[in-house]
């Protein structure tokens, strides 16, 4: 079945510093990946949705590109902010959509002053 | 346009009691899913409807949880005999079937049981 797997559990950084959180997929079929963010005592909020092969999708300063050839759509940023601090989570949907959204373990980010 | 909207908000029960959350999805929205966000977790799938259908009820403890969406529009989540085990912040989502459309959440349901 679909999976994806996100290496960092955690990760720390000071404000102003660059930051990507690393996303990796296997699945039999074509595949929609997203980038959710989570705040404190929130739903889930959509950050990014991948577009086609090698094409790079921005939202609010983040950005991600997905590669089918390393099965990979890592988030990155290029200057982490205090109110970034979130669970960030990778999500994919095949085309067959016989598992709907599969998500990440999930990477908590912490920036500090 | 209106998001996803589920209810209560907030659940407190004691061990053995039922509780049934609500969810109305976008209009126009054809797949619905249900997940249970422990505390510091990600979301982990129960249950996901293409219109009414259940398409995957694989994660869904069936001794005790049973989800519906007849109508194939709104949703109803219920656990009949509730566990501590089960304290955790139920999610709703809906999505279209057009895959290039992510999901969106609700602001989900925060279960406690003591």
């Amino acid at each position: 079945g679909d999976s994806v797997t996100q290496t960092e559990g955690l990760v720390t950084l000071t404000k102003g510093l660059p930051v990507m959180l690393n996303c990796t997929y296997q699945t039999t079929y074509s595949p929609f990946l997203f980038w959710y963010v989570q705040h404190l005592n929130e739903a889930p909020k959509l950050l990014l949705k991948s577009s086609t092969d090698n094409k790079r999708t921005e939202h609010q300063g983040f950005y991600a590109t997905l590669h089918k050839s390393s099965s990979s759509f890592h988030l990155q940023k290029s200057s982490v902010q205090l109110s970034d601090s979130a669970l960030y989570f990778c999500a994919l949907i095949g085309n067959n959509y016989a598992q709907g959204l599969t998500f990440g373990l999930g990477t908590r980010v912490s920036v500090f002053p | 346009e209106a998001g996803v909207t589920q209810s209560p908000r907030y659940a407190v029960l004691q061990e053995g009691q039922a509780v049934s959350f609500w969810c109305d999805p976008i209009s126009g929205h054809d797949t619905l899913y249900w997940y249970q966000q422990p505390r510091d977790q990600g979301p982990q799938l129960l249950v996901y409807f293409r219109d009414e259908a259940v398409i995957d009820n694989s994660q869904l403890p069936s001794d005790r949880f049973s989800a519906v969406r007849p109508k194939g529009t709104n949703s109803t989540l219920k656990i009949q005999s509730a566990k501590q085990g089960d304290t955790a912040t139920y999610l709703c989502a809906s999505g279209s079937g057009n895959n290039n459309q992510a999901p969106l959440f609700g602001e989900g349901t925060r279960l406690s049981v003591l």
